[in-house]
């Protein structure tokens, strides 16, 4: 069985471009999460969606935004990127809204030039 | 606001056992959770824990959780090289349905 997939695994923006990341979680999961992972900041936790809804969001401003389609997969936008949103995103699924057991990708290499 | 911390290096010798800690605010949180990170890599969930027990096992892996103190602990016996990496504690806060992360503790294995 397929584990979440992230794609792409490397995106190399420009200050001020929009950057799309993209997300398919397990078969039969409905919920997916996006964390940021910032040199030297730990993982902050960006958004959740699930039955297509955004059910929460994390202390980020309104330039990153995302959706579920409905299959369940994600995209993440990021827009107008300053340097400092270069990061490692990674998306998780699990298959309820009670997170039992979060379900990591590889993640997206994010680097703002 | 709900807050992980963790100490951010252990250094142990191939063959010893890894203690990695962990701390957390909110009593509310009823999964808490170890995850893997290796180089390069996601994250692997190792185990978790519901904040009614005081222990689970899995092979290797032993978490102790005292719900009292807010301490959550992970020990590897018999650490390998190969369990080098980063190990996040993490904490599920039910009121917002979204994992709370540690900073991460870097376990370096050395022969």
């Amino acid at each position: 069985e397929a584990g979440v997939t992230q794609s792409p695994t490397h995106l190399i923006k420009t200050r001020g471009q929009q950057a799309t990341l993209r997300c398919s979680p397990i078969s039969g999961h409905t919920s997916v999460y996006w964390y940021q992972q910032a040199l030297g900041l730990g993982l902050q936790f960006l958004l959740w969606y699930d039955e297509g809804e955004e059910r929460n969001r994390g202390n980020f401003p309104p330039r990153f935004s995302g959706r579920q389609f409905p299959n369940y997969s994600s995209e993440l936008n990021v827009n107008a990127l300053e340097l400092e949103d270069s990061a490692l995103y990674l998306c998780a699924s699990s298959s309820g809204r009670r997170n039992t057991e979060a379900f990591f990708g590889q993640g997206t290499r994010l680097t703002v030039v | 606001g709900e807050d992980v911390e963790q100490s951010l290096f252990l250094s142990v010798r191939e063959g010893d056992s890894s203690v990695i800690n962990c701390t957390y605010t909110d009593s509310s949180s009823t999964y808490l959770y170890w995850y893997k990170q290796e180089p390069g890599a996601g994250l692997q969930l190792l185990t978790y824990i519901f904040s009614n027990m005081d222990m689970k096992q899995d092979q290797r892996l032993t978490v102790l959780l005292n719900k009292k103190d807010k301490h959550l602990s992970l020990r590897i016996a018999d650490t390998q090289t190969g369990d080098s990496a980063i190990y996040f504690c993490a904490v599920h806060s039910g009121g917002y349905n979204k994992l709370i992360f540690g900073a991460g503790t870097r376990l370096a294995v050395h022969p």
